[in-house]
């Protein structure tokens, strides 16, 4: 059975970077049926996709956040990473890790999500 | 980039109803990349249809999805107690992103 689970620091300070890590288990991130990425949901609020990696290296950004995202991954522990830079309020939210079909676009699979709140 | 518009906000229904979500596209949406998913409160998001009317394995026949180019439905013919929950409709498009639509909240009337 697959999972994914976040990881990382429930709290930042403004202007400090977010790091995220979703491990995968059950599953491999070199699959290439699949991208893995990160989506996040601001409390109260809709989701928001943020970026994928696809098993090639290939990385795929939200044009709004591109400038300040950076997603990695870790084939040898079969984890993904999300790095967020001059982060503000804003930028609280749950962050799910997220598996992605490569042909239909559609997530199949959710980690169960970590709340990251940003405050001084 | 393709905006997609959900309404109403909020629906009040009983169980027993039939219900029909609207996800508007701001342009043409590949009818292959239009998904459909179910939020409950504290939960991930979980996929119900893909390919705009392809229900996901194990989602009950009650949930139908259909719709192309800019107009997408969602139709839960009969509301179940557990239906009552967020919905978000889901595109894929150029360039590669995916992008959601504000989502309705069906609560018990």
């Amino acid at each position: 059975q697959l999972r994914l689970q976040e990881s990382g620091p429930g709290l930042v300070k403004p202007s400090e970077t977010l790091s995220l890590t979703c491990t995968v288990s059950g599953g491999s991130i070199m699959s290439p049926s699949y991208y893995w990425g990160w989506i996040r949901q601001p409390p109260g609020k809709g989701l928001e996709w943020i970026a994928n990696i696809y098993y090639s290296g290939s990385t795929y950004y939200n044009p709004s956040l591109k400038s300040r995202v950076t997603i990695s991954g870790d084939t040898s522990n079969n984890q993904i990473s999300l790095k967020l830079t001059s982060v503000t309020a804003a930028d609280t939210a749950v962050y799910y890790c997220a598996r992605t079909s490569s042909s239909w676009y559609f997530v199949d699979y959710w980690g169960q999500g970590a709340l990251v709140t940003v405050s001084p | 980039e393709i905006v997609l518009t959900q309404s109403p906000g909020t629906l009040s229904l009983s169980p027993g109803e039939r219900v029909t979500l609207s996800c508007r596209a701001s342009q043409t949406v590949s009818t292959s990349y239009l998904g459909w998913y179910q939020q409950k409160p504290g939960q991930a998001p979980s996929l119900l249809i893909y390919g705009a009317s392809n229900r996901v394995t194990g989602i009950p026949d009650r949930f139908s999805g259909s719709g192309s180019g800019t107009d997408f439905t969602l139709t839960i013919s009969r509301l179940e107690p557990e239906d009552f929950a967020v919905y978000y409709c889901q595109q894929y498009g150029s360039p590669p992103l995916l992008t959601f639509g504000g989502g309705t909240k069906v609560e018990i009337k």
